[in-house]
């Protein structure tokens, strides 16, 4: 059983470009929440999607947005990069139960 | 909107001493709760959740919990600490039905001396 991983592990960007970031789920995992660690604070939800539907969000702006695939993989996207969306961020994937498992994340870094 | 508090950012404890972390929660009703376990460049390990019934909880690497009604807490404990705990700790409150949206407190980073 392959456990939740990320890609990539890190990256750098500019402010204004674009980025996206994949996750592919624990197998058997029909849902996947990704969330925003900024240095020192705790992860903040940012969305999770249940067999390709939105199916909650947190306090993020439009131009972050997701997808989930049939395999249940997903990817955030991030349009318009701001020097405060450096941060990990970190992918976990559940079976609806409330029980997550996360990834080591992707750090985001913008310059 | 629900907010988890941990009151304190760090902890310094020598290898062998007891260990309570602490949780203070504030929604309407009660909320599921989580520990979570974050080593250095990695992601998070769920240590223990609480969803209903008993009130002490048991979890991995020797971590309880005790979930108090009356005082919004969910503290994490650990009766003998080893070097390798030596970690960041997150709290987490889930709302018990409806939407799932998670709320973490800023963590709990744990210094073990030797």
């Amino acid at each position: 059983e392959t456990g939740v991983t990320q890609s990539p592990t890190h990256l750098i960007k500019t402010r204004g470009q674009q980025v996206t970031l994949r996750c592919s789920s624990q197998s058997g995992h029909n849902t996947v929440s990704w969330y925003q660690q900024a240095l020192g604070q705790g992860p903040q939800f940012i969305f999770q999607y249940y067999r390709e539907e939105e199916n909650g969000r947190g306090n993020f702006p439009p131009r972050f947005s997701g997808l989930q695939f049939p395999n249940y993989s997903s990817e955030l996207n991030v349009n318009a990069l701001e020097l405060d969306d450096s941060a990990l961020y970190l992918c976990a994937s559940s079976l609806g139960d409330n029980i997550q498992y996360f990834g080591a994340g992707t750090r985001l870094s913008v310059l | 909107a629900q907010s988890v508090t941990q009151p304190d950012i760090h902890i310094t404890v020598s290898e062998g001493a007891s260990l309570e972390l602490r949780c203070n929660y504030s929604y309407g009703a009660t909320p599921y709760l989580f520990w979570y376990v974050q080593s250095p460049g990695q992601g998070l390990q769920l240590l223990l959740k609480y969803f209903s019934g008993d009130t002490l909880v048991q979890g991995i690497k020797g971590f309880e919990a005790e979930f108090k009604r009356s005082q919004s807490s969910f503290n994490l404990r650990k009766p003998s600490v080893h070097w390798s705990d030596a970690a960041e700790y997150f709290c987490a409150v889930v709302p018990s039905g409806g939407s799932y949206i998670p709320t973490f407190g800023r963590g709990t980073s744990l210094i073990v001396h030797p």
